[in-house]
């Protein structure tokens, strides 16, 4: 248990559902980053957050996608209109960078995994 | 982009053997990280060695960063049959988004 916690660990979906995914990442971290993992490969970035400032969102994030962090705690992920391309492993990861720059560790989610029927 | 990219794809070994990654990046990092990931599973955090440091250690793993030529390696020593997972490697530049690759899937054979 890295203490990033994710909810649902899974979801099944049927096409053109709204689905929402929620992240709680270590308590005193200020960075929270959201990734997609298909089957063989490596996780691809979403999109990241400072605190509840969204700085960073991939291209591979479209209008569907959208992603919450409103008080700076935990963060939500929503996919709206699910299609079968969506089937992934969502993973949540959180960090702390101090004062200076120090960029520490990231640690990563169990993940939710999505099937879209 | 900082992507990683993992050599070899794939390995297999016995127990008891060394098993060595690597790890090849293109741009200037502030940090790498190794994770391993089990099949299904979320990825665990092995190591971070910062962009200053050349060598790091945390029990049977040893981690090398050759900034000069943008690579890194990972060493597992007397490898067990439990150590068969994915390992990435994940350079960071300071907004601290992870790139990875695809991963060496390593297999220790009892």
């Amino acid at each position: 248990d890295t203490g990033v916690s994710q909810d649902p660990r899974h979801k099944i979906t049927k096409r053109g559902q709204n689905v929402t995914f929620r992240c709680d990442p270590i308590s005193e971290h200020n960075r929270l980053y959201w990734y997609r993992q298909t089957l063989g490969q490596g996780p691809e970035f979403l999109t990241y957050f400072q605190n509840e400032a969204q700085l960073e969102k991939s291209r591979l994030l479209s209008d569907r996608f959208s992603a919450e962090r409103p008080k700076g705690s935990f963060s939500t992920l929503e996919i709206q209109r699910t299609e079968q391309g969506d089937s992934a492993m969502y993973l949540c990861a959180s960090s702390l960078i101090r004062l200076g720059g120090r960029l520490n560790e990231q640690f990563f989610g169990p993940g939710t995994r999505l099937t879209v029927l | 982009s900082q992507q990683g990219e993992e050599d070899p794809q794939a390995l297999s070994i016995q127990e008891g053997e060394n098993a060595t990654m690597n790890c090849s990046y293109k741009t200037s990092i502030n940090n790498l990280q190794w994770y391993r990931q089990n099949s299904g599973r979320g990825l665990v955090h092995l190591i971070l060695i910062r962009s200053n440091e050349r060598e790091k250690h945390s029990g049977r793993l040893r981690v090398t960063l050759d900034t000069s030529k943008k690579s890194s390696s990972l060493l597992i020593t007397a490898s067990r049959a439990a150590d068969t997972a994915s390992y990435f490697c994940a350079p960071r530049a300071m907004i601290g988004k992870s790139t990875f690759g695809d991963g060496t899937t390593l297999t220790v054979k009892p």
